[in-house]
């Protein structure tokens, strides 16, 4: 079963607009991580933000932040006032606390166009 | 500060051939990974290694051994190249390599990635 859970495979925003990206996840572990990472056409992954599923308040990094449905398990990240610059890849993956190991397990990313 | 340096960034290899990706950090960290990214699949774990002198296997092994040969450096070797080995290729490390009794803010730093294809 699909652990991570992007539904929009490719996603297009006007500049200057803002811009919310789905993440559902599953998990039984109640101690749990979440992040959100970015992949310009360049290839590189580019850590973005990271929420704990104890965490009281929803993270945010700037532009961006996380809005943490605990309930729902979801995880979307929200852009606001999009650049060009964004234009990327963007996966979202969780961590587990029950490994044994630093298992992060991802998503398989949606694409955002940003459209001057 | 350089992070996480991978080499080569472009590969082609005929079927059979062998070739060792090379990756290194100059961050601490005590834990790295090698991933690979297909379409539409996101990253898959290879094999990481947890600190140094310890490997592990990962979600999809076969096919592929490691080397960590220092704190610093994780090698990831083909030793016969398969065309469904065509993928990208990332290493990453982090500073601990498992959560532990606590969930710590442990986030895994990635290379620019190796572009493989097999032919």
């Amino acid at each position: 079963a699909q652990k991570i859970t992007q539904t929009q495979p490719g996603m297009f925003v006007q500049e200057k607009e803002a811009v919310t990206l789905d993440c559902t996840y599953d998990t039984s572990d109640p101690s749990y991580g979440l992040f959100w990472y970015k992949q310009p056409s360049s290839g590189e992954m580019i850590f973005l933000i990271y929420q704990g599923s104890y965490d009281q308040q929803n993270a945010t990094e700037g532009r961006y932040s996380l809005n943490f449905q605990k309930a729902r398990k979801s995880a979307n990240l929200v852009i606001s006032a999009s650049q060009l610059g964004d234009s990327a890849m963007y996966f979202c993956a969780m961590r587990e606390s029950k490994t044994s190991y630093d298992k992060v397990i991802f998503g398989p990313g949606t694409s955002l166009s940003v459209i001057p | 500060n350089a992070g996480v340096t991978q080499t080569p960034k472009f590969q082609v290899l005929k079927t059979g051939q062998s070739m060792t990706l090379q990756c290194a950090q100059d961050m601490n960290h005590n834990s790295m990974y090698w991933y690979r990214q297909d379409p539409g699949m996101g990253l898959r774990l290879i094999y990481y290694s947890a600190s140094e002198g310890t490997t592990d296997k990962g979600e999809v092994p076969n096919g592929y051994n490691v080397s960590r040969l220092n704190k610093r450096e994780f090698s990831l070797r083909l030793e016969s190249a398969a065309p469904s080995q065509t993928s990208v290729y990332f290493c990453a490390s982090s500073l601990e390599g498992y959560s532990g009794g606590g969930l710590a803010k442990n986030i895994q730093y990635f290379g620019a990635g190796t572009r493989l294809s097999v032919l």
